[in-house]
């Protein structure tokens, strides 16, 4: 069975950019979590979603967003980029959305913003 | 909120060796306690994990210990390889849906 899937896997952008990230779960998967990884804030929860529908969300401003399609495949978007925005964002899915599903992470995205 | 705390932040042992990695939470309602393993270059993996109705559990030369009491958990590698060395991450998780609160990583470099 295939992994979880992030694409782009690197990608640069300039400051007060948007950019979309991809992320698809592994196949009957349908809950899906974004994670941020910087070297100064370690893990940190962005926002989880199931059936199309946010259920959880971390400590980040409004400019982070996301949503889920009705095939689970989820996508992340950060308006109006800030160099503090350059980070590795990972995406985990979970068969389900209860408290200690197990969760599979992606191998992430590199966003560098100049 | 939960916030969670590891220990050591790095660790190095000769290939042989045992490693323990320690980790403490702050909130009583975390029931899930993952641990992964982070190659460079790639996502976290998932190693091994425990709930709160178990205080110990074992998969091959790893094994993970929870005490409930003492909110901490623990991370025992028997027998370290050279392929061992990556960065170890625990976290912890509640009944909110699967959000993961993580501790702040822990290099372990296994000498040959």
């Amino acid at each position: 069975k295939a992994g979880v899937t992030q694409t782009p896997r690197y990608l640069i952008k300039t400051r007060g950019q948007q950019v979309t990230l991809s992320c698809s779960p592994i196949s009957g998967h349908r809950s899906v979590s974004w994670y941020q990884q910087t070297p100064g804030q370690g893990l940190q929860f962005l926002f989880e979603y199931f059936s199309e529908t946010q259920r959880n969300k971390g400590n980040f401003p409004g400019r982070f967003s996301g949503r889920q399609f009705s095939n689970s495949r989820s996508e992340m978007n950060v308006s109006t980029l800030e160099l503090g925005d350059s980070a590795l964002y990972l995406c985990a899915s979970s068969l389900v959305l209860t408290g200690g599903a197990e969760q599979y992470f992606g191998p992430g995205t590199r966003l560098t913003v100049t | 909120g939960e916030n969670v705390e590891q220990h050591p932040s790095t660790l190095s042992v000769q290939e042989g060796d045992s490693a323990v990695i320690k980790c403490t939470y702050s909130d009583s309602a975390s029931n899930y306690f993952p641990w992964y393993k982070q190659e460079l270059g790639k996502g976290p993996q998932l190693i091994i994990d425990i709930r709160s109705n178990v205080g110990e559990k074992k998969d091959q030369r790893i094994a993970v210990t929870l005490n409930k009491t003492a909110k901490h958990f623990s991370l025992h590698i028997t027998e370290t390889q050279p392929e061992d060395s990556a960065v170890y991450f625990c976290a912890a998780s509640g009944n909110a849906g699967n959000m993961l609160t993580f501790g702040g990583g822990t290099r372990l470099m296994v000498k040959p």
